[in-house]
């Protein structure tokens, strides 16, 4: 079953603009990573934050974790067309053991 | 440095048959994971290893196996294999001392007949 769920489950924006992607999840956690996927091959690590953080910067990917809500977004600023990809949340469900639990995915298009 | 390997990209099996995976951890790390990904959806945690024992496992069948080496390497064996295994199988690097990232290799596409 999956712990998290990416909202929306599609996206499609032209170059340029912002993309934003949410993601929930269900149990108390240790940390939360963002992954990219292209085209069904290996999944990409973004960013990790851990449960006492709220927010993270990387580069153009800004991520914030809010766990009273038991929720993240992943912000990418002026975006390309090669951030066209899956985006995907995982959560640790609090074991600190690496059995990551994956929602099903953000898949953002980003038009030239 | 080379981060996580998997082997082989491609395979193309029988129903029926039987399968073997492998994985080479990232360098300084001791713990594989393996996922199963179907189409479309998200990766499903299929188990974990670590100093050569299987730690956690996920929801699937006992025709799902494994084996850790000395050298942290992992292969993933599945036996009987049915249509429904078809999927991408991605290995997972960590360390269980401190946390870190985890960091997946390319994945294996398994395709079943």
């Amino acid at each position: 079953s999956q712990q998290g769920e990416e909202d929306p489950q599609a996206l499609s924006i032209q170059e340029g603009e912002n993309a934003t992607m949410n993601c929930s999840y269900k149990t108390s956690i240790n940390n939360l990573q963002w992954y990219r996927q292209n085209s069904g091959r290996g999944l990409v690590h973004l960013i990790l934050i851990r449960s006492n953080e709220r927010e993270k910067h990387s580069g153009r990917l800004r991520v914030t974790l809010d766990t009273s809500k038991k929720s993240s977004s992943l912000l990418i600023t002026a975006s390309r067309a090669a951030d066209t990809a899956s985006y995907f949340c995982a959560t640790d469900g609090a074991s600190g053991t690496y059995k990551y639990i994956f929602g099903t995915g953000t898949r953002l298009k980003v038009l030239a | 440095d080379a981060g996580v390997t998997q082997s082989p990209t491609h395979l193309i099996k029988t129903r029926g048959q039987q399968v073997t995976l492998r994985c080479s951890p990232k360098s300084g790390h001791d713990t594989v994971s393996w996922y199963q990904q179907a189409l479309g959806q998200g990766p499903q945690f299929i188990f974990q290893y670590y100093e050569e024992e299987e730690r956690q496992r996920g929801n699937f069948p006992d025709r799902f196996s494994g084996h850790q080496f000395p050298n942290y390497s992992s292969e993933l064996n599945v036996n009987a294999l049915l249509l429904g295994d078809s999927a991408l199988y991605l290995c997972a690097s960590s360390s269980l001392r401190g946390v870190t990232e985890a960091f997946f290799g390319q994945g294996t596409r398994l395709t079943v007949v």
